[in-house]
């Protein structure tokens, strides 16, 4: 079945350091890939998304692309901030017969950025 | 803001207890999802509604829970008798255009099972 598999946390980082969470997938079908994030205390959030091949998700600094030869999608962030620290969760939809949409998420990696 | 509410946000209720769970959002979403959060751990699926339309349930979804989508504008979500195991954040998603458009989360509701 579909699934989605992202690194295991916590990852700590230093204010401005480079973050890569790593998100893997395995899909039936031509999934769309999603990052969402749920900072302490709030709702889960879209990050970015990205719906084929090769698109990259860019939003609030993050960046994640689309790479269907490794079935990644690994988010990126070239300078975290301390109010990055938040869980993100890394998520799949796919369409076609007999789809709905479902989001199939990750597990979750809980990032902590430290002055 | 997700223009997505979920009442109550927060339940505490005994085993054996109903409870039900509310989820509007606030402008016209032809499609609805549920999902159950536990601790430390993703999201996970339960059902979704296509307009009034329930049309795909998990197999986490079991025969203790019911929802519904009358009109296809809110929906409730029903367990009865309620067990430890159904402690969870549960989280409605609202969404409109094609299917794997973007999902907007409401706040969820906390459900504690003592």
């Amino acid at each position: 079945g579909d699934s989605v598999t992202q690194m295991e946390g916590p990852v700590t980082l230093s204010e401005e350091a480079f973050l890569t969470i790593n998100c893997t997938y395995t899909a039936t079908g031509y999934p769309s890939l999603f990052w969402y994030v749920q900072y302490p205390g709030e709702g889960l959030q879209l990050l970015l998304k990205a719906t084929k091949a090769d698109d990259k998700g860019s939003n609030k600094g993050f960046e994640a692309t689309y790479r269907k030869e490794t079935t990644s999608f690994h988010l990126e962030k070239g300078s975290v901030q301390v109010s990055d620290s938040a869980v993100y969760f890394c998520a799949l939809s796919v369409a076609g017969s007999g789809n709905t949409g479902k989001l199939i998420f990750g597990q979750g990696t809980t990032l902590q950025v430290k002055p | 803001d997700t223009g997505v509410s979920q009442d109550p946000r927060h339940k505490i209720t005994k085993r054996g207890q109903n409870v039900t769970f509310r989820c509007d959002p606030i402008s016209e979403h032809n499609r609805l999802y549920w999902y159950r959060q536990t601790l430390g751990q993703g999201p996970e699926f339960l059902t979704y509604f296509q307009n009034e339309a329930q049309l795909e349930k998990s197999r986490l979804l079991s025969d203790r829970f019911s929802a519904e989508r009358p009109k296809g504008s809110f929906s409730t979500l029903e367990i009865q008798r309620t067990e430890q195991g159904d402690s969870a954040m549960y989280l409605c998603a609202p969404s409109v255009g094609p299917i794997t458009d973007t999902q907007y989360f409401g706040p969820g509701t906390r459900l504690t099972v003592l």
